[in-house]
């Protein structure tokens, strides 16, 4: 049982690049997340998903998007990367209303030169 | 609005000493409290949840609604403590979890 599997774990970007970073999860959750964290600011809401096929903004949407096609993936994708995205980026779910408690990713770890 | 506010950005201790890491917050509604944490090189996991009223690794948190807060605290502080901590809170349904800055502790020898 693996759990939350986030890949890659690190990438470096140049400005403008594109890239996709996976989120992968075995536990048959409904309920997933991505974050990022960034020094003295703790963990911020990107975009979340409450079921496959559906998709809503979090407190820092702007440049990301998502896509859930499958109930045990999340994808974050950057359509043109910005300096101001480098960060640490950190998957979550969980299973439903009754067992309220987030696991979490490993984290990828994120440079935009 | 909703958020989570965590006013020490380092606690430093000795160890033996008693720890108590603060979070307040703002919901409009019953929000439900946790505290997760984040050992070195290892993942973001929970430590703690209000309704559980649980003991975790000698940690204690009570929620005060009337001053909308949900401490943290340990009698006895261990090296093995030393960690970020991460308040947070979710509706009730658990759709969106907010979380705090977070207060990296450092126990000393």
């Amino acid at each position: 049982n693996a759990g939350v599997t986030q890949t890659p774990k690190f990438r470096v970007l140049k400005t403008g690049q594109s890239m996709t970073l996976l989120c992968a999860q075995d536990m048959n959750h409904e309920y997933m997340y991505w974050y990022r964290q960034d020094p003295g600011m703790g963990l911020r809401l990107i975009h979340y998903s409450v079921g496959e096929g559906t998709t809503a903004k979090g407190e820092v949407p702007d440049g990301y998007n998502v896509s859930r096609l499958k109930k045990q993936n999340f994808l974050l994708g950057l359509e043109s990367a910005a300096p101001s995205q480098t960060s640490v980026y950190f998957c979550a779910s969980t299973g439903s209303r009754a067992n309220n408690v987030l696991t979490f990713g490993a984290g990828s770890r994120l440079t935009v030169l | 609005a909703q958020r989570v506010t965590q006013p020490e950005k380092l606690l430093s201790v000795f160890k033996g000493a008693p720890v108590e890491l603060k979070c307040n917050y703002s919901y409009s509604g019953s929000p439900e409290l946790f505290w997760y944490v984040q050992y070195s090189r290892q993942r973001l996991q929970l430590l703690l949840r209000h309704i559980s009223r649980e003991s975790i690794k000698g940690f204690t948190a009570d929620l005060n609604k009337g001053e909308t807060s949900f401490h943290l605290k340990k009698p006895f502080a261990q090296e093995e403590d030393s960690a970020m901590y991460y308040c947070a809170l979710s509706g009730y349904y658990g759709q969106n979890f907010v979380f705090g800055p977070g207060t990296r502790l450092s126990v000393l020898p």
